[in-house]
């Protein structure tokens, strides 16, 4: 069945370095768009960033920008987020979602959780 | 980029209808069919329940109906069910063509109670 698995959170000191992981299966990945969304804890969502299938354009919320960088690799159906000058505010479950076409997010993992921390 | 506004909380019982408004401006909910709506329950991962304003995704029950009216859309949901208490979240593409940034918004959230 389709499915998204993510990996890679972990506790890590403000202004650390972390890269997220997230693996697809069930689908044809490099036919999709794929985004990152975060939500601190008791917080509502966040969009975080958005890879085109191809790859060739990315687009981060104002937040992250200049700090997170999203790329893919479709020989491995693998969404990455690295996330550099990590910020207390970061900390919250990463989630990766599909996108059926549009800017919906049809799909979702089960998320991974990222504790900034000194 | 600021959130989209939805109402905090909002509460029926079982049976009724009940709607969440989502409202932003012209430069997304009101310029483009993009509006999504999801369902999450505690602790799990959101789920989509709505997408481009009014299409419900296969499997999801009819129940749900999306609409749009100018800068903001609406989430329906009638003969509420204790399996539709969540949290709801609209969302939206936008475009700020004075930094040429394009992204998605999400709204606060509405926290659903069915009484």
């Amino acid at each position: 069945q389709v499915q998204l698995v993510e990996s890679g959170g972990g506790v890590v000191q403000p202004g650390g370095s972390l890269r997220l992981s997230c693996t697809a299966s069930g689908f044809t990945f490099n036919d999709y768009g794929m985004h990152w969304v975060r939500q601190a804890p008791g917080k509502g969502l966040e969009w975080v960033a958005f890879i085109r299938y191809d790859g060739r354009n990315k687009y981060y919320s104002d937040s992250v920008k200049g700090r997170f960088t999203i790329s893919r690799d479709d020989s491995k159906s693998g969404l990455y987020l690295r996330m550099n000058s990590l910020r207390l505010e970061d900390t919250a479950v990463y989630f990766c979602a599909k996108s059926p076409g549009g800017w919906a997010m049809d799909v979702w993992g089960k998320g991974t959780t990222v504790i900034v921390s000194s | 980029q600021s959130a989209l506004t939805q109402p905090a909380s909002v509460s029926g019982s079982p049976g009724q209808s009940i709607t969440i408004s989502c409202t932003g401006t012209s430069s997304d909910i009101g310029g483009y069919n993009y509006v999504s709506w999801y369902q999450q329950h505690p602790g799990k991962a959101p789920k989509l329940m709505i997408y481009d304003v009014s299409n419900r995704p296969s499997g999801v029950s009819n129940r749900f109906s999306g609409s749009k009216s100018g800068n903001t859309a609406s989430l329906t949901i009638s003969g509420l069910q204790s399996e539709d208490e969540a949290d709801y979240y609209c969302s939206s593409y936008t475009s700020n063509t004075a930094l040429a940034a394009l992204a998605v918004l999400f709204g606060g959230g509405t926290k659903l109670t069915v009484l």
